[in-house]
Order: structure tokens, then C-alpha cells, then sequence
């Protein structure tokens, strides 16, 4: 059975940093693109940060450029999402999904997500 | 990036009946569109990729149509435990974008 389950969501004030993991299980791990959405309370889903299964690719939606890095440890089946100068508006849900066998970025399975409060 | 603009925003319904949601792309995304199923307090679950195939496990009660710009996600005969929230989501450009869902509430 394939699982993701993220860790690492905390309190944070503006200005501060988080890394997020995702452990992954029941596949093999490196053979996927995998992926970060959030979602903002009150506010609809939003694609964050993908990576290539090897690593050596990987995209961001402008909101977050600068400031997010992904990246993921194949021998750990974990993906990572390093999170600095973070704002109030980053407050979120942060889900890790797999990505379709083709590849494309859509999610096939999902975690249950980690909470990120960003709030002085 | 592209805008994905679903409609109704909530649907009133009652069991065992069929429903249609719609969802419109500001520009043409071929058939690289999913569904979601999005329960309070849970992941999204993928239901449709590519506008129209079912990912594995998903009941034949759902469905969805359409390419281009303009797509219809279909559930035939309403259960209990669709009562829940609804997202489309286009991956033919990047960054892949989300509509704003669409409630199926009991009527």
C-alpha cells in the first residue's frame, strides 16, 4: 500500500524557517516526480514545488521562488521541502503527492498533510 | 497560468441522483485535466486523469468528459459519501492550477 507521511509542520514567526519531510512507502520512490501543494484556511489548493526523479530537476510556483528549495534522498524515500523568509501568507496545509506513472503533475496519492502556522 | 473556473460552486442534491460539474479553462489544456475528492479534514483522492480515465479502485459511478477548455466530471448515482468537495485541476502548463471547487451538499 502506498503511503506518504509528511512531518516537520510547525509554528513559526515571519522571517523564519521549516523543513518539511515526507516518508514514503509501498513503491518505488525513485522512480516518480513528487510534489508539494498547500492549502491557505479559506483558500483552494495550490501546487508549490515539484522534482524530477532523479533530482536534477525542479520547478516552483512564483510565489515561492527564493525562498522554497525541494529536494529528496532517494536511498531514504523521502522528499524534502526547506522553507525560509517565511510569510504570514504561507500558512498552510502542506500535502506531498506522487505524481502519475506517465509523469505528468497531477497527484496519484497523497499524504494527510503537516500544518504550518507562519504568525508572530 | 492558467485559471480553472468550476461551477456551480455548490450543488444541492439528493441521494441517488446524478450530477454534473463543470469546469472551464481560461486556455486550452488538452485533456490534461484531473478530478478530486476532497473529504473535510483529508488529502485530496484522485479520481479522474486525463478528463476521462478512473484511477484504480475508483467506483464506474464516476466519470468525467471534455478537452480542451471546457470539462464535465459525472457521478451517476449519488452515495452517502460524496456529499464532499470537488476539484479540478489542469497539468498541461506549469504551475498546474486548481478550480475553487464545488460543494455536493444533501438537499
Amino acid at each position: 500500500e502506498v503511503q506518504l507521511v509528511e512531518s516537520g509542520g510547525d509554528l513559526v514567526q515571519p522571517g523564519g524557517s521549516l523543513r518539511l519531510s515526507c516518508e514514503a512507502s509501498g513503491f518505488n520512490f525513485r522512480d516518480y516526480w513528487m510534489n508539494w501543494v498547500r492549502r491557505a484556511p479559506g483558500k483552494g489548493l495550490e501546487w508549490v514545488a515539484n522534482i524530477k526523479q532523479d533530482g536534477n530537476e525542479k520547478y516552483y510556483v512564483d510565489s515561492v521562488k527564493g525562498r522554497f528549495t525541494v529536494s529528496r534522498d532517494n536511498d531514504k524515500n523521502t522528499l524534502y521541502l526547506q522553507m525560509n523568509s517565511l510569510r504570514v501568507e504561507d500558512s498552510a496545509v502542506f500535502y506531498c503527492a506522487r505524481s502519475g506513472d506517465e509523469g505528468y503533475d497531477y497527484g496519484a496519492k497523497w499524504g494527510q498533510g503537516t500544518l504550518v502556522t507562519v504568525s508572530s | 497560468e492558467r485559471v480553472m473556473t468550476q461551477s456551480p460552486a455548490t450543488l444541492s442534491v439528493s441521494p441517488g441522483e446524478r450530477v454534473t460539474l463543470f469546469c472551464n479553462a481560461s486556455q486550452g489544456v488538452n485533456s490534461n485535466l484531473a478530478w478530486y475528492q476532497q473529504r473535510p479534514g483529508q488529502a485530496p483522492r484522485l479520481l479522474i486523469y486525463g478528463a476521462s480515465n478512473r484511477a484504480a479502485g475508483i467506483p464506474a459511478r464516476f466519470s468525467g468528459s471534455g478537452s480542451g477548455t471546457e470539462f464535465t466530471f459525472t457521478i451517476s448515482s449519488l452515495q452517502s459519501e460524496d456529499f464532499t468537495v470537488y476539484y479540478c485541476q489542469q497539468y498541461n502548463n506549469w504551475p498546474p492550477t486548481f478550480g475553487q471547487g464545488t460543494k455536493v451538499e444533501i438537499k
